[in-house]
């Protein structure tokens, strides 16, 4: 099976501005959970996606949003972007829920001028 | 809420010799995970955790569930440089169903 992917893998954009990123889980995984990963605070739960419901979330503002499809595929938001959003991005998906083991993406590396 | 701490932070090991890391976590966990991260790559699942005093090995790695479901350790033998990286724990706290990754512990291998 191919692995969940991630697109962009990296991206620089300037205060103020919005991003999306986009993750495809592996075939067969309905839940698709996304991770903010910086030095100094580690691996951050962000939320979780279910059967394009979110079922689990973090503690993170609400510039940070979400989206699942139908087909499983998952989106991440993030408006009014802040020199602190800068971060490696990860999605992972399982087959039942975010505390199913976990199986991670390469990332986007998002920077923030 | 629930806290999962790792340490040491960082582990610097002799090529060769053994060396362990410890996860702890604030509240009683229904399992718990081991990933590891290369550098520049992503984590990846390495073992799944879930009965008191469970014990597991995958060749030179052995991974405890402590008997209280509050903490886990990873012991590598005979360390190589293909273990450089970040080992991190993960716990889903009982009743729960997300999971709460600690801080890593970051391998350098000195050859």
């Amino acid at each position: 099976k191919a692995g969940v992917t991630q697109t962009p893998r990296y991206l620089i954009k300037t205060r103020g501005q919005q991003v999306t990123l986009s993750c495809s889980p592996i075939s067969g995984h309905r839940s698709v959970s996304w991770y903010q990963q910086t030095p100094g605070q580690g691996l951050q739960f962000l939320f979780e996606y279910f059967s394009e419901t979110q079922r689990n979330k973090g503690n993170f503002p609400g510039r940070f949003s979400g989206r699942q499809f139908s087909n499983s595929r998952s989106e991440m938001n993030v408006s009014t972007l802040e020199l602190g959003d800068s971060a490696l991005y990860l999605c992972a998906s399982s087959f039942e829920s975010s505390g199913a083991p976990q199986y991670f993406g390469p990332g986007t590396r998002l920077t923030v001028l | 809420g629930q806290q999962v701490m790792q340490i040491p932070q960082y582990q610097h090991v002799q090529e060769g010799e053994d060396f362990t890391t410890y996860c702890n976590s604030s509240t009683t966990l229904s399992n718990i995970q081991w990933y590891k991260q290369r550098p520049g790559g992503h984590p990846v699942f390495l073992i799944q955790l879930v009965k008191s005093g469970e014990v597991k090995k995958q060749k030179r790695l052995t991974f405890q569930f402590g008997e209280a479901k509050k903490n886990s350790s990873l012991h590598i033998t005979a360390t190589q440089t293909t273990d450089v990286g970040t080992y991190f724990c993960a716990g889903i706290k009982a009743a729960g169903n997300k999971l709460t990754f600690g801080g890593g512990t970051r391998v350098l291998v000195k050859p």
